[in-house]
C-alpha cells in the first residue's frame, strides 16, 4: 500500500499547455511539500502545506498553483508551461517533531 | 533564506574504503537533520537521522552531527559498488512550520 503516491510518473506536454499533477498520503501527516529537482539532483522546495494552510511559497512563479482539498491532499496545477518547467517534481509528507519526509515516486515533466 | 550546503562532487572512492559526505546549514535553530540517499531515476530514501551532536551509527553508516559548528556528516565505512548514487542531506526547522530543506547533493561512485 503506497505511502504517498503522485501521477502521473510522466509528462510530456508542449510549451504553453497547462497541467496538473496530483498528489495523496495515507500517512495521517499533517505537513506536505512540493519539491522541483533539476537535472544537477538539487531538490528544491517550493511549496509546502501544514493542515491545508499555505506555510511556504519559496518565489515559485504565479504559474504554479497548489491546491490541498484535503490535508491528505495536494496538487500542483501549473499553467502556461514553459521549456524552463522541465524536471521532476515530487511530493512529499511528513508528520510532526523529529521525523522523516516520505517521498512519492515523482513526475518527469518535458516541456517541447 | 536557510541554506543547507554539501560538497558537490563527484566524489569517488574505491570498493572498500570509507567514503566522507559532508553537509552545513545556516540557522542554529535547526533540530533535526537526515540523510538520503537517491538512485538515478528512483525518489530519495531515508538511511540515517540525527538529533543530537555526537555520533549515530547503523550498519557501516555513521552520521555525525556537530551544532556548534552547523555541521553534519555521513561516513559511509566499506563503501560496496551498491552505494553509488546521490547523497542529499536534510534539515528540518520545525519552529518555522515545519520546514524541511535539502542541500545540493553529492555524487558518489564506487569503483570495483
Amino acid at each position: 500500500d503506497t505511502a504517498v503516491s503522485q501521477t502521473p510518473k510522466y509528462l510530456v506536454t508542449q510549451m504553453g499547455n497547462d497541467k496538473s499533477i496530483k498528489c495523496e498520503q495515507n500517512l495521517g501527516h499533517d505537513t506536505m511539500y512540493w519539491y522541483k529537482q533539476d537535472s544537477k539532483k538539487f531538490l528544491k522546495i517550493m511549496f509546502s502545506y501544514n493542515n491545508k494552510e499555505l506555510i511556504i511559497n519559496e518565489t515559485v512563479p504565479n504559474r504554479f498553483s497548489p491546491k490541498s482539498p484535503d490535508k491528505a491532499h495536494l496538487n500542483l496545477h501549473i499553467n502556461s508551461l514553459e521549456l524552463g518547467d522541465s524536471a521532476v517534481y515530487f511530493c512529499a509528507s511528513k508528520g510532526f517533531m523529529n521525523t522523516e519526509a516520505f517521498f512519492g515516486q515523482g513526475t518527469r515533466l518535458t516541456v517541447v | 533564506q536557510k541554506e543547507v550546503e554539501q560538497n558537490s562532487g563527484p566524489l569517488s572512492v574505491p570498493e572498500g574504503a570509507i567514503a566522507s559526505l559532508n553537509c552545513t546549514y545556516s540557522d542554529r535553530v535547526s533540530q533535526s537533520f537526515f540523510w538520503y540517499r537517491q538512485y538515478s531515476g528512483k525518489s530519495p530514501e531515508l538511511i540515517m537521522s540525527i538529533y543530537s551532536n555526537g555520533d549515530k551509527e547503523d550498519g557501516r553508516f555513521t552520521a555525525q552531527l556537530n551544532k556548534a559548528s552547523q555541521y553534519v556528516s555521513l561516513l559511509i565505512r566499506d563503501s560496496q559498488p551498491s552505494d553509488s548514487a546521490t547523497y542529499l542531506c536534510a534539515v528540518n526547522w520545525q519552529n518555522t512550520g515545519n520546514q524541511f530543506y535539502f542541500g545540493t547533493g553529492t555524487s558518489l561512485t564506487v569503483i570495483p
